[in-house]
């Protein structure tokens, strides 16, 4: 089935660093997804994408489809302690059931 | 507008149980999935409803079903509990199947 390989698994950054963290697939998708999990929560969507090369913003985030249609990628710039969880991709695939599929997830750690 | 509502928040079961998990979408969507969140598998989608229909299923087993009511409101089922099935589950909603999905806070269920 489809996979989708999230890296990095997880980053150490200091606050007021950028990151940045992607989702790559050997299937061709036609949506990408962004999601922030917070402990004990559900996941929050922060960004979607729909059109590939689409870049979209959401204040310090930033994610673009990639033209290939099989990567994405997240940036965020002058992390702050908040930023700090889970960031998942998610995709849906072109072909087949329409299901998302999701990336493990990149744990982000930030020291003040 | 109100968001994803899951309940139970917290569920203890022990093994050989069945037990039943209720989620209400977002007023208008029509969507809901569900999801299994562990640590060591990640996301692992288990259906999707639209209409009352289920659209998509993932690969587990039977004992895990589930259905949606006119209002889209919808439950899943687990029987016959094993130990592995302990997890965060978690619902989403969406206006259409292949819409953004937006989750609600998870069911913890933990079975000993």
């Amino acid at each position: 089935g489809q996979q989708l390989n999230q890296s990095p698994q997880s980053m150490f950054i200091q606050e007021g660093e950028d990151v940045s963290m992607n989702c790559t697939s050997s299937s061709i998708f036609n949506t990408w997804l962004w999601y922030k999990q917070d402990p004990g929560e559900g996941p929050v969507l922060l960004i979607a994408l729909y059109k590939a090369g689409e870049l979209t913003s959401n204040g310090r985030l930033t994610a673009q489809f990639g033209i290939t249609r099989k990567d994405s990628f997240l940036n965020i710039s002058a992390s702050i302690p908040s930023d700090v969880g889970i960031y998942f991709c998610a995709g849906r695939v072109i072909q087949g059931a329409q299901k998302l599929v999701f990336g493990q997830g990149t744990r982000l750690t930030i020291n003040p | 507008k109100a968001g994803v509502t899951q309940t139970p928040r917290y569920l203890i079961k022990t093994r050989g149980q069945q037990v039943t998990l209720s989620c209400s979408p977002i007023s208008g969507h029509r969507s809901v999935s569900w999801y299994q969140q562990t640590p060591g598998q990640g996301l692992q989608f288990l259906f999707e409803y639209f209409s009352e229909t289920q659209r998509n299923k993932g690969n587990f087993p039977g004992r895990f079903s589930g259905r949606q009511f006119s209002n889209s409101r919808s439950e899943m089922n687990v029987s016959t509990l094993e130990l592995g099935d302990s997890a965060l589950y978690l619902c989403a909603s969406s206006l259409e199947v292949t819409y953004e999905q937006f989750f609600g806070p998870g069911t913890r269920l933990t079975v000993l």
